[in-house]
């Protein structure tokens, strides 16, 4: 079993809709979740921490459930450009701070 | 603030060559990461600097793999001799503190021919 698992799509969505990711982890001992988003060719970018009250910013809304190690990301009102890879990452505790990378969902949102 | 630096951005070698890769991270970040990604998989982990000390190296894939950070400011990656199963993107990342986010560069994509 991978330790981040997600489904890696591709999403295909019309600009406006609402589109949810879910990703599930295998260490119970996590410390801490991100969700960040890497364009095509380019570097992984933080798009938000994920916080066990959830948090949102802007169009876009993480949630994460200790209970069954799972983690989401809805994203509101879609544009073009957030046509790219989400990444689901997760943090153990007691390590060196390293993360543990999902293997990415890609969505692409069309006109 | 500048980011996170690599180079080369692109590098194509022939199976056996080796290569070094380099990265600056953002000043004053102790912490510096090294991970890769191969083709269809997600990006893994190779190692951890904190300052100029290795804190963990239990991604590093084998023995053709030599990392260095001397002085604790920019750090090295060198592939020697470099087989196929190398060929990926190879990021580094740096944090001001090991629980902090990550700030990745823009990663070195290497081919191993």
């Amino acid at each position: 079993r991978k330790e981040v698992e997600q489904d890696p799509g591709p999403f295909n969505v019309p600009e406006g809709a609402t589109v949810a990711f879910n990703c599930t982890y295998s260490n119970s001992a996590s410390q801490s979740f991100f969700w960040y988003r890497q364009d095509c060719r380019k570097e992984p970018k933080l798009l938000m921490s994920v916080y066990s009250s959830g948090n949102e910013d802007g169009r876009f809304t993480a949630q994460l459930n200790r209970a069954s190690q799972y983690i989401s990301l809805l994203i509101r009102d879609s544009k073009l450009s957030d046509s790219a890879t989400y990444l689901c990452v997760v943090r153990w505790s007691g390590n060196t701070g390293k993360l543990i990378f999902g293997q990415g969902t890609t969505l692409q949102v069309k006109p | 603030e500048a980011g996170v630096t690599q180079f080369p951005s692109h590098s194509v070698i022939e199976k056996g060559q080796t290569v070094t890769l380099r990265c600056d991270p953002i000043s004053g970040h102790d912490n510096l990461y090294w991970y890769r990604r191969v083709m269809g998989k997600e990006i893994k982990f190779l190692l951890h600097f904190v300052k100029e000390s290795k804190q963990d190296e239990s991604g590093m894939p084998n023995n053709r793999f030599l990392a260095e950070r001397t002085g604790g400011t920019y750090s090295t990656l060198k592939v020697q001799p470099a087989e196929l199963e190398d060929s990926g993107v190879y990021f580094c990342a740096s944090s001001q503190l090991n629980n902090s986010p990550l700030h990745f560069g823009n990663g070195t994509r290497l081919t191993v021919t």
